[in-house]
């Protein structure tokens, strides 16, 4: 079975514009999560979908936001990006969203903001 | 508030050892914990989990135990190989059922040959 893809791996953006990531689940799973890692602040979680909808939200401004398609691919979008924006995005998949479920994450996108 | 703690940044093993990570946690509602390896630019790997119902899992060289009453728990690799140097996360999903992982702050283990 293929892992959790992403794209695209890495981007450069300037401040002011906006970002769109997309990940694709493993096959059959139907929870996707996002996480930001930066050095001062580790991983940290941004939302969660299920079955198209949000279940779980961190704590984020509201640039931040993602949606999740039917067939489980899920697209974040972030809009006037600032510099503290740079980061590597991860995107997490589990086949349902119970709270024993193991997530397995993607090779994360690398995004730089000048 | 930082949920779970990884209070070593740093660990280095001298080959064909024991490494032991060691993570805290104060929300005595986690019921499941997963431990993590990352590589630098890449995913976090999978490595093993446990069940609260549970206080030792096992697999291959690793083995993570959990001490409900102390909230601790800590990873053992058996023997370490030079591969698995790469930074180490202890992770517990929030309640609630949504997929919401609090991670710790990562241990960088070294193998050194």
């Amino acid at each position: 079975k293929a892992g959790v893809t992403q794209t695209p791996r890495y981007l450069i953006k300037t401040r002011g514009q906006q970002v769109t990531l997309s990940c694709s689940p493993i096959s059959g799973h139907r929870s996707v999560s996002w996480y930001q890692q930066t050095p001062g602040q580790g991983l940290q979680f941004l939302f969660e979908y299920f079955s198209e909808t949000q279940r779980n939200k961190g704590n984020f401004p509201g640039r931040f936001s993602g949606r999740q398609f039917s067939n489980s691919r899920s697209e974040m979008n972030v809009s006037t990006l600032e510099l503290g924006d740079s980061a590597l995005y991860l995107c997490a998949s589990s086949l349902m969203d119970s709270n024993q479920e193991t997530q397995y994450f993607g090779p994360g996108t690398r995004l730089l903001v000048l | 508030d930082q949920q779970v703690k990884q209070n070593s940044p740093s660990l280095s093993v001298q080959e064909g050892r024991i490494s032991i990570l060691n993570c805290d946690y104060t929300n005595s509602m986690f019921d499941y914990f997963l431990w993590y390896k990352k590589y630098p630019a890449e995913g976090p790997t999978f490595l093993i989990s446990i069940s609260s119902i549970k206080d030792k899992n096992e697999d291959g060289r690793f083995t993570v135990f959990l001490n409900k009453s102390a909230k601790h728990l800590s990873l053992h690799i058996v023997p370490s190989q030079p591969g698995d140097s790469a930074v180490y996360f202890c992770a517990a999903p929030s309640r609630g059922g949504a997929q919401k992982l609090v991670f710790g702050q990562g241990t960088r283990l070294t193998i050194n040959p």
